[in-house]
């Protein structure tokens, strides 16, 4: 079964809005997950490492503003875009090391 | 130059074919390498792990060459059900345990 979901599996939004993404952790107590995103035709990209109680860290030319990661828990981390851009389309994907390098399904993003 | 680079592709074969994709990485220093394939608009799967010594799965052969900074991966009597986008990761492990990097994918397409 999954150990790992997201929500929402897409979204649509207006430019300028905030979308929240979250990624949950079904099997782990995860303290550490991982957020990636994937442009049309590319491949993942790290975007930031997120941990449970503290500071998320952000991969170079991640705006940590525009990113907002919160991990509240060990079974819950969030991705907020804020004041999304069309720029910003794309699918995001949430990852967590347990027995091996588990992917959520994603969330795909179109910012009209 | 991109720290994990792939053939570009794409590759189109027939049933029964054996392909072969490759892999080159520039950290030395790279622990861990893997091989996963993503279907369209899916999130990745673990398809297997690269050891030094080699190691085969099925139909699927990996190599690691740490000297020459190469992988390689090889799928023996193709069947329709492997077109996809196989993508070469890998881990630089140490203090960025758990944070893959990505090749940007070949694309494989298995026709009858």
């Amino acid at each position: 079964g999954a150990v790992v979901s997201q929500h929402p599996s897409w979204v649509i939004c207006k430019s300028g809005t905030s979308v929240k993404i979250e990624c949950r952790s079904l099997d782990f107590q995860a303290t550490t997950m991982f957020w990636y995103r994937q442009f049309p035709k590319q491949s993942l990209m790290l975007m930031a490492t997120s941990n449970e109680g503290s500071k998320a860290t952000y991969e170079q030319g991640v705006e940590k503003d525009k990113f907002l990661i919160n991990h509240a828990s060990l079974t819950l981390s969030t991705l907020t875009v804020t004041s999304a851009h069309p720029e910003d389309s794309s699918f995001y994907i949430c990852s967590l090391l347990g027995y091996e390098q588990y992917f959520g399904p994603g969330t795909r993003l179109t910012v009209t | 130059r991109k720290e994990v680079e792939q053939d570009p592709g794409p590759f189109n074969v027939p049933e029964g074919a054996t392909v072969a994709f490759n892999c080159t990485y520039s950290n030395s220093a790279s622990q861990s390498f893997f091989w996963y394939r993503q279907d369209c608009r899916k999130e990745p799967k673990l398809l297997m792990s690269v050891y030094s010594s080699g190691n085969e799965d099925g139909r699927f052969t990996a190599q690691l060459n740490r000297a020459s900074q190469y992988i390689s991966l090889l799928i023996r009597d193709s069947k329709l059900s492997d077109s996809a986008t196989y993508l070469c990761v890998v881990n630089a492990g140490g203090t960025s345990y758990g944070k893959l990097t990505f090749g940007q994918g070949t694309i494989l397409t298995v026709h009858p």
